[in-house]
């Protein structure tokens, strides 16, 4: 059982804004871990979209952005494209069981 | 180009140990931290394990610890993860990822372990 919650389903249409809460607790994201997010296409590996809360690695389009306050971290889609449909993680460290954790994982779906 | 390429996967039967292995190119092996995640067909990620680049930090999750090993060879630029007396659960993809600035940054196309008598 993940320490990092998701919505299990967010649905938009093209071009509109999503959001992915990931709520922690102050033993991951509450403690000041960085929080990171990942996207996976189906039937790929996944891709890191988002570092260090609000990062972006290069090639990744200004499209996505990350945010953090308290125990919770978001991700935000803006102008949503078909090409997103895909599963989407955050990812965190854990401090009370010494390791990484990973959100319970959240599936856009593009109308 | 940076590459890793999971190896190692199959059919095997419980209580039967398997090695996983990760071959890396296109950078510096022994300059980056690397980790196990996996994920059952259909299911979220789980992260397994992690290893500095100089193996004197390692960690398991609480759901492998005991049975499974983590080990690198950075002479032969190679990631490893022995699993013993494995378990219907243990069944999954296996993706070795390199840490980068933070976060993991590169992943392999991931190995399939299946379980099952």
């Amino acid at each position: 059982q993940s320490v990092l919650t998701q919505p299990p389903s967010v649905f938009g249409a093209p071009g509109q804004r999503v959001t992915i809460s990931c709520t922690g607790s102050t033993s991951n994201i509450g403690a000041g871990f960085d929080v990171h997010w990942y996207q996976q296409l189906p039937r790929t590996a996944p891709k890191l979209l988002i570092y260090g809360d609000s990062n972006r690695p290069s090639g990744v389009p200004d499209r996505f952005s990350g945010s953090k306050s308290g125990t919770s971290a978001s991700l935000a889609i803006t102008g949503l494209q078909a090409d997103d449909e895909a599963d989407y993680y955050c990812q965190s460290y854990d401090s009370s069981l010494s390791g990484y954790v990973f959100g319970t994982g959240t599936k856009v779906t593009v109308l | 180009e940076v590459q890793l390429v999971e190896s190692g996967g199959g059919l095997v039967q419980p209580g039967r140990s398997l090695r996983l292995s990760c071959a890396a190119s296109g950078f510096t092996f022994n300059d980056y931290a690397m980790h196990w995640v996996r994920q059952a067909p259909g299911k979220g990620l789980e992260w397994v394990s992690g290893i500095s680049w100089n193996s004197n930090s390692i960690g398991y999750a609480d759901s492998v610890k005991g049975r499974f090993t983590i080990s690198r060879d950075n002479a032969k630029n190679s990631l490893y993860l022995h699993i013993n007396s494995l378990r219907p659960e243990d069944a999954a993809f296996y993706y070795c990822a390199r840490v980068g600035l933070a976060g993991f940054d590169y992943w392999g196309q991931g190995t399939l372990v299946t379980v099952s008598s």
